[in-house]
């Protein structure tokens, strides 16, 4: 399938916004996720953004997409120690499947 | 919890032979996916389910098959298993899963380790 691109990894301070950045491909992609990934865990659902959209805000998290580049990110605000994790963009295809990036490791120091 | 269970948490076998992954979808999800996660692949769809009918397939070796039962529960089966098998295996689920844009929520997943 097409690439969905990410930064393998992110450091920020305790109470810093942290910003994980995404590129994906499919012109055709009508929504695209964010999931987080603790270790030895699932994947957690943390949000999502309809193509026809440019922001969304759910408390802490801001999602921006950018069409025109092709370009997701998401933004945690006063980022927490319990926010270290994997974090995969995802788009979903033509068909009904995710394409996952590999996935943003952040690391939150005090 | 995203209320997605997966059986068993962790699976150790021999290479050559053949197990089986199983899924619980949420409660009146219709669709079931499939996902292997591993080290040097990443994250990659296998195969959808809805209602009981294969809906659309990825990356899914022949060595692969999955099916989902009348009571909406997948199960995927792995056969003639070798080394690189070994991965985490993720199911998957959704409501309509047909126009696409509704929201995928992950089991556990099933760690698999093929010696």
């Amino acid at each position: 399938g097409e690439d969905v691109e990410q930064s393998l990894f992110l450091s920020v301070r305790e109470g810093d916004s942290s910003v994980i950045n995404c590129t994906y491909t499919d012109s055709s992609s009508t929504y695209l996720y964010w999931y987080k990934q603790e270790p030895g865990a699932g994947l957690q659902l943390l949000t999502y953004i309809f193509s026809n959209m440019d922001m969304k805000q759910d408390q802490r998290l801001t999602v921006l997409l950018n069409k025109k580049d092709k370009h997701l990110s998401l933004r945690i605000a006063d980022t927490q120690t319990g926010d270290s994790a994997i974090y995969f963009c995802a788009e979903m295809d033509s068909g009904y499947a995710l394409n996952f990036g590999k996935g943003t490791s952040l690391l939150v120091t005090p | 919890d995203s209320g997605v269970t997966q059986t068993p948490k962790h699976l150790i076998t021999a290479t050559g032979q053949r197990v089986t992954l199983r899924c619980s979808p949420r409660s009146g999800d219709l669709s079931v996916y499939w996902y292997q996660q591993s080290l040097d692949q990443g994250l990659q769809f296998l195969i959808q389910y809805y209602n009981g009918e294969e809906r659309a397939k990825g990356n899914i070796l022949e060595r692969f098959s999955a099916q989902q039962f009348p009571d909406l529960h997948s199960e995927l089966n792995l056969s003639s298993l070798e080394l690189g098998d070994s991965a985490l295996y993720f199911c998957a689920s959704s409501g309509e899963g047909l126009a696409g844009g509704e929201t995928q929520y992950f089991g556990p997943g099933t760690r698999l380790l093929v010696l």
